[in-house]
């Protein structure tokens, strides 16, 4: 079974410059998650997807970060204008049912300079 | 809301000794979801061992075992025979329903 894809791996950004992230979930998965992990924390979620619909969006910063889940597969995490606060690690994950773990990518490494 | 706590920020274990990874957790709830995760350098977060809250036996796999106690809201991971491999970040997570919350994580070091 292949995994939770993600890209880039490592992104360097200006601040008020944009940046986009890419999660391919595992095949069948119907919930996505992204993650932020700020170093030294543990990770924290922005949103949640259940097929293409948003589920819990509530601590995503809607004022400069957005995502899309089209057709329920891929999903794309946008920041835009970034500041320096958004560097961290952004981590995607998928489940299949609700008592399972969940299943991470490796992560985007962002810095914001 | 539901709040995990990792009181234990770094940890030191001697190769082929035994280490327990401490986690407390405060919820309202009786039915949920305990997990240990490990997050070596590569960043990737690999499940280690789940627990259901209904169930009074502590789950094992392999080296790795828990420690829970429900009413005390405690989920201890306890690493037997330690080996260089088990170096890594560890973080505990509570889940209910799509609610997943972390900790903020343990530093394993595992010393030669």
């Amino acid at each position: 079974e292949a995994g939770v894809a993600q890209s880039p791996r490592y992104k360097i950004i200006e601040k008020r410059q944009s940046v986009a992230f890419w999660c391919n979930p595992i095949s069948g998965h119907a919930t996505l998650y992204w993650y932020q992990q700020i170093l030294g924390q543990g990770p924290k979620l922005l949103i949640q997807f259940q097929n293409n619909g948003v589920v819990d969006d509530s601590q995503l910063p809607k004022d400069r970060f957005s995502a899309e889940r089209l057709k329920g597969v891929d999903s794309t995490l946008k920041i835009q204008p970034a500041k320096l606060e958004d560097s961290a690690v952004y981590l995607c994950a998928s489940s299949l049912a609700q008592v399972d773990g969940y299943t991470f990518g490796s992560g985007t490494r962002l810095t914001v300079v | 809301a539901q709040t995990v706590t990792q009181s234990q920020p770094e940890m030191s274990v001697q190769e082929a000794e035994t280490v327990t990874l401490s986690c407390t957790y405060d919820t309202s709830e009786s039915d949920y979801y305990l997990f240990w995760y490990k997050q070596p350098p590569s960043r990737q977060m690999i499940l280690v061992i789940r627990q259901e809250a209904y169930k009074q036996q502590n789950a094992t796999e392999n080296r790795f075992s828990v420690n829970f106690q429900k009413a005390a809201k405690s989920f201890s991971l306890k690493i037997s025979d330690s080996q260089l491999g088990d170096a890594a970040m560890y973080f505990c997570a509570y889940r209910r329903g799509n609610d997943m919350r972390f900790g903020a994580g343990t530093r394993l070091t595992v010393k030669p």
